[in-house]
Parts: structure tokens; C-alpha cells; sequence
């Protein structure tokens, strides 16, 4: 089976911009979550899809926001950005929902906000 | 309301020495544990999971953990450290109650000295 893929890799944009993010879950997998990764916070977790709809929501503004497809599939994003959204982001799928499903990591998007 | 606290930003060890991450974790409701590992430059990948069966989990390249509800504790463990063990590890507590939502470690970076 492939596994989580991301895109893009690498993105580099300017504060005030916005981005989009994509992440593509292993086939059969309807929980898409997304993280935020930074040297001086962590891993933080941003949001849970499943079936279309959110189902968990972190500590994040309004500017980041997501949606899933019927097919799974995912965006996130970000609105008006700012220095400090420089990171990682990653995306996560499972099986289902539910703290016990194990997650399967894409590699990630590097943004880089200047 | 969960919480987990790796008690070691980095831990140093030589190639063929054990190896002991330890993760002390909170949680209001009975959880999920995992340890993931994420190599540099790479997404995350699961090492091993805890779901409430047995308290002694065995997962990929050697490493196993122990859950130990008197003490809250989720420590890795790994015999003989290899090279390629080198890179930062993170512990993560899941409510089963709730869907999906995962609050990670601060990450333990481990060295590996040949």
C-alpha cells in the first residue's frame, strides 16, 4: 500500500499570503489528522477529519482551517500568514477515529514564511 | 484532560549499550500510548502501541515498553543500541473516549556513540 503523501515538499511564502496544503491517506483510511511541528513548541495538533467532517480541533486561530474530500483526501489552510508559521506541518491518517488507531505520518510540508 | 512529559530532552548511549527513553504520562480516562520515531528530515514512524492488553509491548528494530499504571509510566527500552537508532523519539497519549485527538511528547533526541 503507498503511504501518506504530501504536497508539496517544500513552500516557501510571504506574510500576508495564503497557502494550501494537501495530504493524500492511505487507501481504506478515513481519519486525516494535521500537526504543526516547530523547534521551540513541538508537535502541536491542529485538527481531525473523518468522514468529511471535523471531529477534534487544537489550540489554533481561525486563520488554519481544513476540509476533507469524499475520497479522504485533505487540505489545510493557512490565511494571512505570519513569521511564526514557519514550520513543519504534518499530516497523519488511521484507520478510523478513535485514540486507540495508530497514526501513519506523511513527511511533511516545509513552509517557510518570509 | 491528558498530558505527557518525556523526562529527557537527549540521551546519550554507546552502540551496544541499552538504551531506556522514559515517558510519564496523565489522563483522565483509560488511554492509548505509543512511542513514534522521527529520523531527520523524515515524517514520523510507529515504533510500538499500548491499547489496554498486555502491559508489555513489543515493536519494530528491538525496542519494547512497559505500562505501568501505578506509576503512570510508558519508558522505551531497546537492549543493545544500534547506529541507526539515532534520532528523536516521541511518546503520545490518546483518550479512547475521545476521537483522535493525540497530544505529543516534547520528543527525546538520542545519540548514538559508536
Amino acid at each position: 500500500k503507498a503511504g501518506v503523501t504530501q504536497t508539496p515538499r517544500y513552500l516557501i511564502k510571504t506574510r500576508g499570503q495564503q497557502v494550501t496544503l494537501s495530504c493524500s491517506p492511505i487507501s481504506g483510511h478515513r481519519s486525516v489528522s494535521w500537526y504543526q511541528q516547530t523547534p521551540g513548541q513541538g508537535l502541536q495538533f491542529l485538527f481531525e477529519y473523518f468522514s468529511e467532517t471535523q471531529r477534534n480541533k487544537g489550540n489554533f486561530p481561525g486563520r488554519f482551517s481544513g476540509r476533507q474530500f469524499s475520497n479522504s483526501r485533505s487540505e489545510m489552510n493557512v490565511s494571512t500568514l505570519e513569521l511564526g508559521d514557519s514550520a513543519l506541518y504534518l499530516c497523519a491518517s488511521s484507520l478510523n477515529t478513535g485514540g486507540a488507531y495508530e497514526q501513519y505520518f506523511g513527511p511533511g510540508t516545509r513552509l517557510t514564511v518570509t | 484532560a491528558q498530558s505527557v512529559t518525556q523526562l529527557d530532552s537527549h540521551v546519550s548511549v554507546s552502540e551496544g549499550t541499552p538504551v531506556l527513553l522514559r515517558c510519564n504520562y496523565s489522563s483522565s480516562y483509560s488511554p492509548s500510548l505509543f512511542w513514534y520515531v522521527q529520523h531527520p528530515n523524515k515524517g514520523l514512524q510507529l515504533l510500538l502501541k499500548y491499547t489496554s492488553a498486555a502491559t508489555l509491548v513489543k515493536g519494530i528494530n528491538g525496542f519494547e515498553a512497559e505500562f505501568k499504571k501505578s506509576e503512570t509510566s510508558f519508558h522505551l527500552t531497546k537492549p543493545s543500541a544500534h547506529m541507526s537508532d539515532a534520532a528523536e523519539y516521541f511518546c503520545v497519549v490518546s483518550d479512547n473516549t475521545n476521537a483522535g485527538k493525540s497530544t505529543f511528547g516534547d520528543g527525546t533526541t538520542l545519540t548514538v556513540k559508536p
